[in-house]
C-alpha cells in the first residue's frame, strides 16, 4: 500500500522567513504533485513533478523531486501572509501508467506571521 | 467557467436518507476522480472513471455508494441508508493525459444528522 507522509504537520512561521516541507513516499512513482488549500475551499494545482530530478518555482514558492530517495519538497522563501494554506503532496502509482488515483499525505498546515 | 463543478455545494440529511451528487469535469477531461475529504485530513480517493468505465473502486466505498458516469460526461455520487460518519466533503476532479494533473471541483459537504 502507497503511503505518504508530510512533515512538519503544523508550521508557524514569520514574515520573510525561509522554511522547507518534506514529502516522502513509499513505493516507487515517477509523478508527485503539490496542491493548496484555503480553509473550506478545494485544492488548487501548484506543481506536478513528474521525473527525478524535476525543479519548478512559481513566486516564492519551488518544488523539487528525487525519486530515488522518493522525496520531494517545498521550499518557501521570504514567507508573506497570503502563503497561509494548507499544501498537500498526492502521489499516483505510476505502474505503466494505468494507476491514476493519487495517495495523498495529511497536509502541512502553513501559518504565516507579520 | 471551464473549470471542475459540483452540485450542491452543501447537503444536509438525517440518518437513513439518500443522497445524490453530481460533479460535471472539465469538457476534454476522460478521467474523473471521487475523493473523500474529513477534517484535517488528505483526500481519500473513492473511485475513478475513464470515459464511461468505471475502473477502480476503494475498499472506502462499501456497497452504500455507488457512481455512475453515462456517456462518459458527468458524473454522480449516491450514498444510500447514509450514516453519520458519512459526513464529509466529498471532491470531485478530472484529468487528461498522462501528466494526469488532476483539477478539484469547490466539493460538495455532506453533514448526515
Amino acid at each position: 500500500e502507497l503511503k505518504v507522509e508530510q512533515n512538519p504537520l503544523f508550521l508557524s512561521m514569520q514574515e520573510g522567513k525561509n522554511y522547507t516541507i518534506y514529502c516522502n513516499y513509499s513505493t516507487t512513482s515517477d509523478r508527485l504533485y503539490w496542491y493548496r488549500q484555503d480553509p473550506g475551499k478545494s485544492l488548487e494545482s501548484l506543481f506536478v513533478l513528474l521525473s527525478n530530478g524535476a525543479v519548478k518555482q512559481e513566486g516564492r514558492l519551488m518544488a523539487s523531486l528525487d525519486t530515488k530517495a522518493r522525496l520531494s519538497t517545498l521550499h518557501i522563501t521570504a514567507a508573506v501572509h497570503d502563503l497561509s494554506a494548507t499544501y498537500f503532496c498526492a502521489v499516483d502509482r505510476n505502474s505503466g501508467g494505468s494507476n491514476y488515483k493519487l495517495t495523498f499525505g495529511k497536509g502541512t498546515l502553513l501559518t504565516v506571521n507579520p | 467557467d471551464t473549470g471542475v463543478s459540483q452540485d450542491p455545494r452543501h447537503k444536509i440529511t438525517k440518518r437513513g436518507q439518500n443522497v445524490t451528487f453530481r460533479c460535471d469535469p472539465i469538457s476534454e477531461h476522460n478521467r474523473l476522480y471521487w475523493y473523500r475529504q474529513t477534517l484535517g485530513q488528505g483526500p481519500e480517493f473513492l473511485t475513478y472513471f475513464q470515459n464511461e468505465a468505471q475502473l477502480e473502486k476503494s475498499r472506502l466505498l462499501s456497497d452504500r455508494f455507488s457512481a455512475e458516469r453515462p456517456k462518459g460526461s458527468f458524473s454522480t455520487l449516491e450514498i444510500q441508508r447514509t450514516e453519520q460518519g458519512d459526513s464529509a466533503m466529498y471532491l470531485c476532479a478530472s484529468s487528461l493525459g498522462l501528466n494526469n494533473e488532476q483539477f478539484f471541483g469547490p466539493g460538495t459537504r455532506l453533514t448526515v444528522l
